[in-house]
């Protein structure tokens, strides 16, 4: 493994059911994020990790949750997905957390490209 | 609220010069990123401006003036490569990355 990884890669799922996307990096950096990427729209944060053990909710949180239970897996889980989910997720790392300035460049994963029906 | 603007498409010719305008309001301010993103794929770093001014690197550049809210990404030498995506996002007070929609760069030969 180099860098981030994620899976599935793209799925398809019912509305009502539950998924979970999963994430992993191998540069051992403190931070992690998770956001998805509509047409039109900028990147939304959704969810991030500054630390191994904690996490805290960005701008579009409902609907999701995490965990981070070891420095190098940020799974993100849809309780109950709605057709509104239906988007491209990005999972990202950084080195430092997020509270800290500087050039702390995101380095992102290939993305999961989930629709709900 | 906090909104960042960039045009969605533009257009150049292989060879020329293109600027991408990002204008900003957002609740404080700790720097400002410029990504790329090609179609189907993760973005990935380009350049960052804390301080005014201009920061080159290789055919890319990147300007920043605070008072103004505003920031551009200058592409020179432009290569059919370039055709992407280019997204601009500020670092706000709670250190959160806000993002812009991005500038699709079409590239003609």
């Amino acid at each position: 493994i180099a860098g981030i990884t994620q899976a599935p890669t793209s799925q398809i799922l019912a509305a009502g059911r539950r998924m979970t996307l999963r994430c992993t990096q191998d540069m051992r950096h403190n931070a992690m994020y998770w956001y998805r990427q509509d047409l039109g729209l900028g990147l939304r944060l959704i969810h991030y990790s500054n630390t191994a053990g904690t996490t805290g909710k960005g701008e579009v949180p409902d609907g999701y949750s995490v965990s981070r239970a070891n420095t190098d897996d940020f799974p993100l889980t849809l309780a109950s997905a709605v057709p509104s989910q239906t988007s491209v997720y990005f999972c990202a790392s950084s080195e430092f957390p997020s509270s800290s300035a500087g050039t702390d460049t995101q380095y992102f994963g290939p993305g999961t490209r989930l629709t709900v029906l | 609220g906090q909104n960042i603007d960039q045009p969605t498409e533009m257009t150049a010719t292989e060879g020329a010069i293109v600027q991408i305008n990002c204008t900003y309001q957002t609740s404080g301010f700790n720097g400002l990123f410029w990504y790329q993103q090609h179609a189907g794929e993760a973005p990935t770093f380009l350049s960052y401006n804390v301080l005014d001014g201009l920061e080159e690197k290789g055919r890319f550049s990147s300007f920043l003036s605070r008072s103004k809210g505003y920031s551009y990404l200058l592409l020179k030498e432009l290569q059919m490569k370039d055709s992407a995506s280019y997204l601009c996002a500020v670092r706000d007070s709670n250190y959160q990355l806000i993002w812009g929609a991005g500038t699709k760069l079409i590239i003609k030969p």
